[in-house]
């Protein structure tokens, strides 16, 4: 089955040190994956998609199809970085031109001043 | 532009009640999905509406149901209320619902089941 892992349930990191946030996927077919952030009392809004293969607020994520993994990278952390993060995956529907996200189960990054 | 709006923010309702769920979403988009967000399951997809017709549906039971106005605006309703449906259901929108697109949520209904 479809399956997202993020290892960490909560990640501190102190400002200006780098940040790395995990993200394992299972599926067999051409994967397509996404990073949501959610800031405090603020919707889910969507960071990343890897065929974009953009930098949003100093994140990146590259997709390591030998290792299936889709890791979000920034080089130093910002205070204003504080928030959760989904790494999701985009999955075919069975309705033609449908498609739904299974979503890991997030993770909590601190930055500490 | 306006983005999606979800109403009601808040309901309480008592187990066997039934509930209704609206989600306008941004102007133009044409596919509207619903999550289910707990804190021991996480976010997880319910359905996904495109032009009145629901064209995906995920692993819930038959009490979940949804359906789409010609307007784009979409409802979804729980029938026969069950402690562990309380959750907060998200309604995202997409233009056309194509995979490359990411979606665009709401800020959710948070509904308790007492």
């Amino acid at each position: 089955a479809q399956r997202v892992t993020q290892p960490e349930k909560l990640l501190s990191v102190f400002k200006g040190a780098p940040v790395e946030l995990k993200c394992n996927y299972s599926y067999s077919g051409s994967p397509e994956l996404f990073w949501y952030v959610q800031y405090s009392r603020q919707r889910l809004q969507l960071l990343l998609r890897h065929i974009s293969r953009e930098s949003i607020k100093g994140f990146t994520a590259d997709l390591n199809k030998g290792e299936t993994s889709f890791h979000l990278k920034k080089p130093f952390a910002q205070e204003e970085d504080s928030a959760m993060y989904y790494c999701a995956l985009g999955l075919e529907g069975s309705g033609a031109g449908s498609y739904q996200l299974t979503f890991g189960k997030g993770t909590k990054l601190s930055v500490i001043p | 532009k306006a983005g999606v709006t979800q109403t009601p923010r808040y309901l309480i309702k008592t187990r066997g009640q039934q509930v209704t769920l609206s989600c306008s979403p941004i102007s133009g988009h044409r596919s509207v999905s619903w999550y289910q967000q707990t804190p021991g399951q996480g976010l997880q997809f319910l359905f996904e509406y495109f032009s009145e017709t629901q064209r995906n549906k995920g692993n819930f039971p038959g009490r979940f149901s949804g359906r789409q106005f010609s307007n784009s605006r979409s409802e979804m309703n729980v029938s026969t209320l069950e402690l562990g449906d309380s959750a907060l259901y998200l309604c995202a929108s997409s233009l056309v619902g194509q995979i490359n697109y990411g979606y665009t949520f709401g800020s959710g209904t948070r509904l308790t089941v007492v």
